[in-house]
């Protein structure tokens, strides 16, 4: 079974430009969940979509969105984008989110740059 | 406000030992834990999931420990290896919803 894939792996903008990454979560797992990992902050909670909805949202300004496609691929957007949004962006699917079912497979991450 | 706690020093050991990791949480009642493995340049890796009901749980050489009344969780790593080394993660998945809050980490160094 292939595992959670992301594109692109780098990427480097500069302020007040907008980007999308994009994640392709395990095959047959419905929930997505973006996290944004910073050697300051460590690993935070962006959101997570299951079957194409926001099911939770963490504590991130609207710049951050995202959204999850019938096929259970999902993808984020930073619009406006701020020095501070450099990072690595982790994608993670799990089979349904919840409890017991809630182990997260992660991608290997999209490191993205704002100069 | 919410907070996991994980030790932020390196903690170094030597192979052969037991390794002991600690998560400490404050105003939260989790429902699970869980503890992820990440290596640098990589996502964190799944190792072990706890429920708020069970002491203990083990898995080759690994075990986890949940107590919900010092809201502390230990993970420990018998007979280390140098292939152990890498940072570890506790992270909680609340009854309130089930996104998970990550701690900060703990950075493992096992030396032959």
């Amino acid at each position: 079974k292939a595992g959670v894939t992301q594109t692109p792996r780098y990427l480097i903008k500069t302020r007040g430009q907008q980007v999308t990454l994009s994640c392709s979560p395990i095959s047959g797992h419905r929930s997505v969940s973006w996290y944004q990992q910073t050697p300051g902050q460590g690993l935070q909670f962006l959101f997570e979509y299951f079957s194409e909805t926001q099911r939770n949202k963490g504590n991130f300004p609207g710049r951050f969105s995202g959204r999850q496609f019938s096929n259970s691929r999902s993808e984020m957007n930073v619009s406006t984008l701020e020095l501070g949004d450099s990072a690595l962006y982790l994608c993670a699917s799990s089979l349904d989110g919840q409890g017991v079912y809630n182990e997260q497979f992660f991608g290997p991450g999209t490191r993205l740059t704002v100069l | 406000s919410q907070k996991i706690e994980q030790n932020s020093e390196a903690l170094n050991i030597q192979e052969g030992k037991t390794a002991t990791l600690t998560c400490n949480y404050t105003n939260y009642s989790p429902a699970y834990l869980q503890w992820y493995r990440q290596d640098p340049g990589r996502g964190p890796v799944f190792l072990l999931l706890i429920r708020e009901n069970e002491k203990e749980k083990r898995k080759e050489r690994l075990k986890v420990t949940f107590d919900t009344t010092l809201k502390q969780s230990l993970f420990h790593i018998t007979a280390s290896q140098p292939a152990d080394s890498a940072t570890y993660l506790c992270a909680l998945e609340s009854r309130a919803g089930n996104m998970l809050t990550f701690g900060g980490g703990t950075r493992l160094m096992v030396k032959p």
